[in-house]
């Protein structure tokens, strides 16, 4: 089992639709938990990062975490073409005294007008 | 401009010929890290470094070599590249790993798309 798993995608939705994107971890002891978002032949950037259990808001994006479900989601709404890119999921999890972080393979979105 | 360089952007060579790809921030990061890319498999750590003269392992480090003799500098070297070496290589890095919220957030090079024949 990978120790983050996205769905790779395609997840195609329509412009003005809501965006779900979702990953899972199997390390319980996992502390932080981020999304960066990658342009096509671009670096990736950090676009949300969630320590707690709940929902946090920024803008048109919203993490969800579970840590009993060992889940973290990223939704984006009213999504525009410029969100169509590759998201990646990363988590931290402590590591003999180094806090690892370990990407998932990523979603790729693809927002049609 | 707070930036993290990475030269070159594209490098073809082949198998055995050593090569070094330079990292370079402006940003007094302490932690530095090497990544690979590949297709399905996303984003897999090569090796990190937490301050100068440390550095250690990360998932993927076969083949490959680094050296944090100054802070702002992450070199890493293919002493004997591999055609299995061919990928996408990022260099980043943040001011810290702690679970400071922004603090921790990764800044990536462009990019080095090596070939390996």
């Amino acid at each position: 089992q990978k120790e983050v798993e996205q769905n790779s995608g395609p997840l195609s939705v329509p412009e003005g639709a809501i965006a779900s994107l979702n990953c899972t971890y199997s390390d319980r002891g996992s502390q932080s938990f981020f999304w960066y978002r990658q342009y096509s032949g671009k670096s990736p950037e950090l676009i949300m990062f969630i320590y707690s259990n709940g929902d946090k808001e920024d803008g048109r994006f919203t993490a969800q975490l579970n840590k009993a479900s060992q889940y973290v989601s990223l939704l984006i709404r009213d999504s525009q073409p410029s969100d169509s890119a590759t998201y990646l999921c990363a988590v931290r999890v402590p590591s003999g005294g180094y806090n690892k972080l370990i990407f998932g393979a990523g979603t790729r979105l693809a927002v049609h007008p | 401009e707070a930036q993290v360089t990475q030269n070159p952007r594209y490098l073809i060579t082949v198998t055995g010929k050593k090569l070094t790809v330079t990292c370079s921030q402006n940003m007094n990061h302490e932690y530095m890290s090497w990544y690979r890319q590949d297709p399905g498999l996303g984003l897999r750590q090569i090796y990190y470094s937490m301050n100068v003269e440390v550095t250690d392992k990360g998932d993927v480090p076969e083949g490959y070599k680094v050296s944090r003799k100054e802070k702002r500098n992450f070199p890493l070297i293919l002493e004997s590249p591999s055609p299995n070496q061919t990928s996408l290589y990022f260099c980043a890095s943040s001011l810290s790993t702690l679970g400071q919220g922004w603090r921790e957030k990764l800044f990536f090079g462009s990019g080095t798309q090596l070939s390996v024949l």
